[in-house]
């Protein structure tokens, strides 16, 4: 069993869409990061929720962390190609981080 | 900084055959990681170091696998015997500070035990 649920786990869509990815947990996480993901590479940093109920921006792409810091979501705007890999949500419990399973998003030209 | 450097990046081998996987953190950096990332499971945690020391081992599978950080700049991940189970790409991270904080993973090393 998952600690961290992401959905969906694949997504194709055509570029200029826009999209939404989640991840959810009946547990509560003091933190909360997101990371991407590429082919060939190890995950990299998107960004890091603290504060429930707490929103960010990175140019298109806008996360939240829930008011009960158990859940997060991650939408982009008018994605690119750019854009495709796998996106990572990874909650901090007991001091170490816990990843979810992951959403694969191939974004089509 | 030339990042976190693993290898070696491709590793066939048999099973039954001893693998050992090296990784060399970011400089300052004062915990290590050690994860395995397959389809079926996600990305697993195996075992972190806080400076140089195993702090959490639970995410080890079994006696077979062992994890030494002999020193700041080096730690290995030895899986002895190998087997087809253990396929998957292995990943080591650092991180500065507490071990929640932002983490900078390698390029990962890509195990297939055939």
């Amino acid at each position: 069993t998952q600690l961290l649920e992401q959905s969906p786990q694949f997504l194709s869509i055509q570029e200029g869409e826009n999209l939404t990815v989640y991840c959810n947990s009946s547990s509560v996480f003091s933190s909360l990061q997101w990371y991407r993901q590429e082919p060939g590479e190890g995950p990299v940093l998107l960004v890091t929720v603290v504060t429930g109920g707490e929103v960010k921006k990175l140019k298109r792409l806008t996360f939240q962390f829930g008011d009960a810091r158990k859940d997060s979501s991650l939408h982009i705007t008018a994605a690119q190609t750019g854009d495709t890999g796998l996106y990572l949500c990874a909650g901090n419990q007991g001091g170490k981080l816990i990843f979810g399973q992951g959403t694969e998003l191939s974004v089509k030209p | 900084d030339a990042g976190v450097i693993q290898s070696p990046r491709h590793e066939v081998t048999e099973m039954g055959q001893e693998v050992t996987l090296r990784c060399k953190p970011i400089s300052g950096h004062n915990s290590l990681f050690w994860y395995r990332q397959t389809m079926m499971r996600g990305l697993e945690l195996l075992i972190y170091f806080n400076n140089n020391v195993p702090i959490d081992d639970s995410g080890m599978p079994e006696d077979r696998f062992s994890a030494k950080m002999p020193n700041a700049s080096f730690s290995t991940l030895k899986i002895q015997p190998s087997e087809p189970r253990d396929s998957a790409v292995y990943f080591c991270a650092s991180s500065w500070g507490l071990p929640y904080n932002e983490q900078f993973f390698g390029p990962g090393t890509r195990l297939t035990v055939l």
